[in-house]
């Protein structure tokens, strides 16, 4: 099993439509989760970060299943500028930043 | 501006010719390190370094040189690039004691190896 699982997609979605992306993750012992968001060509950027409860940031949910070991992102209201790759990552135990380990990416293509 | 600087950002080179990529950062980050970003594997961790004259291999070490004699800098050598090697590099930086997690990118550098 790898260790950050994402479904590459793409996912082709309407404006306004509501997507969901899920990661897993294969060790239990991880500490840390993230979603970065990847332009064509560009850097990867920080998302948000993942809470044990749950967080929202405006249009963007993120959950964490640690008993199932993954993630979702949830994304409402989609925008065309939204289209971009959605990166999971997770921080291994050991707490180093050296632990970050990215998923391959699920791509989100927004249509009007 | 607080950022994360790679040069040079697009190099066309051939086999064996050796090349650096400079990378610097303005944040006094601990934290950095060097990812190769290829089509259907996405990022791999090459090497890092959490401090000055500390570094340790990521995933795919091999055919790659770091060297970390000051903080804001962390060069990646290619002592001899084979066509392998061509990708796209990323270099990162964090604050050990900021958000974990988030990483800087500077903006890549596009290395193709003939």
């Amino acid at each position: 099993r790898k260790e950050v699982e994402q479904d590459p997609g793409p996912f082709n979605v309407p404006e306004g439509a509501t997507v969901a992306f899920n990661c897993t993750y294969s060790n239990s012992a991880s500490q840390s989760f993230f979603w970065y968001r990847q332009d064509c060509r560009k850097e990867p950027k920080l998302l948000m970060s993942v809470y044990s409860s749950g967080n929202e940031d405006g249009r963007f949910t993120a959950q964490l299943n640690r008993a199932s070991q993954y993630i979702s992102l949830l994304i409402r209201d989609s925008k065309l500028s939204d289209s971009a790759t959605y990166l999971c990552v997770v921080r291994g135990y050991g707490g180093s930043q050296g632990n970050l380990i990215f998923g391959k990416g699920t791509k989100l293509s927004v249509k009007p | 501006e607080a950022q994360v600087t790679q040069n040079p950002r697009y190099l066309i080179t051939v086999t064996g010719k050796k090349l650096t990529v400079t990378c610097s950062q303005n944040m006094n980050h601990e934290y950095m390190s060097w990812y190769r970003q290829d089509p259907g594997l996405g990022l791999r961790q090459i090497y890092y370094s959490m401090n000055v004259e500390v570094t340790d291999k990521g995933d795919v070490p091999e055919g790659y040189k770091v060297s970390r004699k000051e903080k804001r800098n962390f060069p990646l050598i290619l002592e001899s690039p084979s066509p392998n090697q061509t990708s796209l590099y990323f270099c990162a930086s964090s604050s050990a004691g900021g958000r974990a997690g988030e990483l800087f990118f500077g903006e890549g550098s596009r290395l193709t190896v003939l």
